[in-house]
């Protein structure tokens, strides 16, 4: 199985702050990608996917990037309703796996 | 606009058995592959298993936590899915998600179902 490993596991940080994150493969998974956000009591949802491209209605600030086994996903100005957990995953083999996720709290 | 609603959730002694549904409306469903997706109280996500369109062959693919303990299965004319759940443990204790699938990646979540496993 791929292993996706992210760090931090946390972040705290201001309104307007750039946060990164970063998600690293066990082995190269091209740039099958994704990364999600999920708010507490929420299901996931879908920024990013194939490592760089936006989803539909997600905001520009957020960006994704990287291939391979290291990814970024760069929130450039924070906002309050960004303060969530987010989750990569990889889509390159089955079994489907995603990262321990990282928390962005208010700092 | 897709939507997906999960239902059949609950509280189940170990060993017993669950079935969870997922409906989906909005999109084709017939020729969507679907997934599960659960998540620990307080936990990460895991991928449980796919279900592939009738016209992709229909296969299903499963996590080894649940391969041979758990079904997903579909019923087009219903536009719904199903995860059926046998010989529960506590560890499968969480919220289950009915995810879309589009182009390798989670593109439409249900609002998730809570299974608990205790005696």
């Amino acid at each position: 199985d791929i292993q996706m490993t992210q760090s931090p596991s946390s972040v705290s940080a201001s309104v307007g702050d750039r946060v990164s994150i970063t998600c690293r493969a066990s082995q190269g998974i091209s740039s099958l990608l994704a990364w999600y956000q999920q708010k507490p009591g929420k299901a996931p949802k879908l920024l990013i996917y194939a490592a760089s491209s936006l989803q539909s209605g997600v905001p520009s600030r957020f960006s994704g990037s990287g291939s391979g086994t290291d990814f970024i996903l760069t929130i450039s100005s924070l906002q309050p309703e960004d303060f969530a957990t987010y989750f990569c995953q990889q889509a390159y083999s089955f079994p489907v796996t995603f990262g321990g996720g990282t928390k962005v709290e208010i700092k | 606009e897709v939507q997906v609603v999960e239902s059949g959730g609950g509280l189940v002694t170990p060993g017993g058995s669950l079935r969870l549904s997922c409906a989906v409306s909005g999109f084709s469903f017939s020729h969507a592959w679907m997934n599960w997706v659960r998540q620990a109280p307080g936990k990460g996500l895991e991928w449980i298993g796919i279900i592939k369109s009738k016209s992709d062959g229909g296969t299903t693919a499963y996590a080894a936590p649940v391969k041979g303990r758990f079904v997903i299965s579909r019923d087009d004319s219903k536009n719904t899915l199903y995860l059926q759940m046998n010989n529960l443990q506590t560890d499968d204790r969480g919220i289950y998600y009915c995810t879309t699938y589009d182009s390798y990646f989670f593109d439409s979540w249900g609002q998730g179902m809570l299974v608990t496993v205790s005696s």
